[in-house]
């Protein structure tokens, strides 16, 4: 069954290091998503990506996050001078044309010390 | 701004009961809603979307339900199971298109005991 993959599952960094969290959606999706969980609280919104453009993003994705789909198959999330209030579950998420349907991968959990 | 909420926060059944979680938005123009599953420290698994234009789904021994008019969805499992002990999610989608994204709720945490 397709699936969202992510990449690493666990990333330790440092207080403003730069971090690329990857990420590969189900093959023929066109709409793809950042959502962040902070230990405890609730998933949410940061970023919508669709035709190698931002649809919409979140007060949240401010200048220090970026979106890229470098080829036909990955997208990553660029987080810049990480803060320690980074520091959360980043969940990708991708769906199809004839669905509102999403899909989740299983995350990656960003620790910034 | 649509906010959900979701009700209990945890609830704690033994194996065999059948039980109801809920669900409820602040915005109706909601266009349709998704239940998730999210296990400890993992990610989400989808388990039903509900469209503006349905009022259930059903997958198995999972039921959802729809009701815009009076901003509430529920999730019915029948005959409860420990596996199913996990986090359950609901989260409505606002916007269509390219604006289309996911608010979700605080979750509902369920452990079903033996």
């Amino acid at each position: 069954e397709p699936e969202v993959t992510q990449t690493p599952s666990h990333q330790v960094t440092q207080m403003g290091q730069e971090v690329i969290l990857r990420c590969v959606p189900i093959s023929n999706h066109l709409y793809f998503y950042w959502y962040r969980q902070i230990l405890g609280q609730k998933v949410e919104f940061l970023v919508s990506f669709y035709n190698n453009e931002i649809s919409e993003k979140s007060e949240i994705f401010d200048d220090q996050f970026s979106v890229e789909r470098p080829d036909g198959s990955n997208f990553t999330l660029k987080i810049r001078s990480t803060k320690l209030e980074d520091s959360a579950m980043y969940f990708c998420a991708s769906r199809g044309t004839g669905s509102y349907e999403a899909f989740f991968g299983q995350g990656t959990r960003l620790t910034v010390v | 701004k649509q906010e959900v909420t979701q009700i209990p926060a945890a609830l704690s059944v033994p194996e065999g009961e059948n039980l109801v979680l809920n669900c409820s938005f602040t915005d109706s123009a909601i266009y349709n809603l998704q239940w998730f599953r999210q296990d400890p420290g993992k990610g989400l698994t989808s388990l039903l979307l509900i469209q503006s234009s349905q009022r259930e789904q059903t997958s198995g021994r999972l039921n959802a339900s729809l009701d815009k008019s009076s901003g509430r969805s529920t999730l019915y499992i029948a005959a409860s199971q420990p596996g199913d002990s996990a986090t359950y999610l609901c989260a409505g989608g606002v916007g269509t298109g390219t604006a289309s994204k996911l608010t979700f709720g605080t979750g509902t945490r369920l452990q079903v005991t033996l």
